[in-house]
């Protein structure tokens, strides 16, 4: 069973890059039998979908983020990172890393397990 | 881009019978998914693909999706089941993933 556990710093400075990484355990990133999705959760709010990656590197993203996200996979570590740069306190939330079967990926596009999430707060 | 439109709360008493809807134009026509999400947890899936359920969902859980309006279904409520509900499709036009603004699901 795939179990995805996020990290990274909890607090960021206004117009700093955040950076988390996705670390996950009980399957092989390069397998390919998944697509590995960020998405988010500002306090008391609604799910965000921020994008996803596929072991060779194919990305997708929301065009809300205006480009300000980038996701990259290291197989070798068996990790998926985020980036997001110039961050506002608009971008405060909780971040959680999930996962999306292969045979669903960009057809139906589920997720069917997630991490336990992690907390960032953006303030000076 | 759409939006899906889901009542911001739904209370339901101790063994009835729980509705929570998501509402769309074109939604009919699209695969929509289901999580619950338990305060201060992450989400979990409880329905796929309209009506499937994830193993490990008790059969309580159902859903269906026709016309303009998917449904998730909660038979004979428990008090365990109170949670926030999120629906959730994937646009093949525009290629994201929306998710409705979810329901909060109270148990009297």
């Amino acid at each position: 069973q795939v179990q995805l556990q996020e990290s990274g710093p909890g607090l960021v400075k206004p117009s700093q890059t955040l950076s988390l990484t996705c670390t996950v355990s009980g399957d092989s990133i390069s397998r390919g039998a998944h697509y590995w999705n960020w998405i988010r959760q500002p306090p008391g709010k609604g799910l965000e979908w921020m994008g996803y990656i596929y072991y060779n590197g194919k990305t997708h993203y929301n065009p809300s983020l205006q480009s300000r996200a980038s996701i990259s996979v290291d197989t070798s570590r068996n990790q998926v990172s985020l980036q997001m740069t110039s961050v506002t306190a608009a971008d405060t939330a909780v971040y959680y890393c999930a996962t999306t079967p292969l045979a669903m990926a960009t057809v139906r596009h589920a997720f069917d397990i997630w991490g336990q999430g992690t907390m960032v707060t953006v303030s000076s | 881009s759409f939006v899906l439109t889901q009542p911001p709360s739904v209370s339901v008493a101790p063994g009835q019978t729980a509705r929570i809807t998501c509402e769309e134009n074109t939604i009919g026509r699209k695969s929509v998914h289901w999580y619950q999400q338990k305060p201060g947890q992450a989400p979990v899936m409880v329905v796929y693909d309209d009506s499937d359920r994830p193993s490990g969902i008790p059969e309580r859980f159902s859903g269906s999706n026709s016309g303009n309006t998917a449904t998730l279904t909660i038979g004979r409520v428990e008090a365990g089941d109170e949670a926030d509900y999120y629906c959730q499709v994937w646009d093949n036009i525009d290629l994201e993933v929306t998710f409705g603004g979810g329901t909060k699901l109270t148990v009297l």
